[in-house]
């Protein structure tokens, strides 16, 4: 069972409202993702944090902002929603051990719809 | 540059006949080597890690690949198809030295009655 949640796993939503996924983590890993994924296509990493007070952006592009206050929490915030936000986002979280064994435990995802 | 080719993007095969996903990395390092299955509507699950030791993987569900140095691959196999194998599979590669994850662009498994 994964130790790492998101929610809500599904919002519809309007133009133009400020919504923030949640993702939580019970297994104590520093590092944390957040990834976008369309329909059927490859995942791009949008967010990454390796530790409390450090974020980056990823390969992808994204209007989104994410924040790490606690090593537990790491959610993604859109502050304004628009149509082309539509997609499911995926987090995940590894152990900052041996640089290069980075298993990746992932949350069931949050699918977004910007209506 | 580092990357990883899914070279099918749909592979379909009959229930009970063997299953052969294809991946190729490319590097100059020693990459570890992952992949991980998403069904429908859900997260990504790991199957099976190559980090160097054992180069013959075996994974959860009955499947496992090998880690063919000569020829930078890491083709995911299973002898015998299940229904419930039906689902997205992405082959995923990470580097020590640049501490990046590089994920393929995923195979689509389909089980045929």
């Amino acid at each position: 069972e994964a130790d790492i949640y998101q929610t809500p796993r599904y919002l519809v939503i309007g133009t133009g409202k400020k919504i923030t996924l949640e993702c939580s983590q019970t297994m104590g890993h520093d590092k944390m993702y957040w990834y976008q994924q369309d329909p059927g296509m490859e995942l791009h990493l949008i967010h990454y944090s390796y530790g409390v007070n450090s974020t980056e952006k990823g390969d992808l592009s994204s209007e989104s902002t994410v924040s790490r206050i606690r090593t537990e929490h790491f959610p993604l915030t859109l502050e304004s929603a628009r149509p082309s936000h539509t997609s499911q986002y995926l987090c995940a979280s590894s152990e900052a051990g041996v640089a290069g064994a980075n298993v990746l435990t992932f949350g069931a995802g949050s699918r977004l719809t910007v209506l | 540059a580092q990357s990883v080719t899914q070279l099918d993007s749909h592979v379909s095969v009959s229930e009970g006949t063997p299953v052969l996903l294809r991946c190729n990395y490319s590097s100059s390092y020693s990459p570890s080597l992952f992949w991980y299955v998403q069904h429908p509507n859900k997260g990504l699950q790991l199957l099976l890690k190559y980090t160097s030791a054992a180069t013959l993987v075996k994974g959860i569900n009955g499947f496992e690949a090998e880690f063919k140095k000569s020829e930078t691959s890491f083709h995911l196999t299973k002898p015998s198809a299940h229904m419930s194998d039906a689902a997205e599979y992405f082959c995923v590669v990470s580097y020590s030295s640049a501490s990046k994850i590089i994920f393929g662009s995923g195979t689509r498994l389909s089980i045929r009655p």
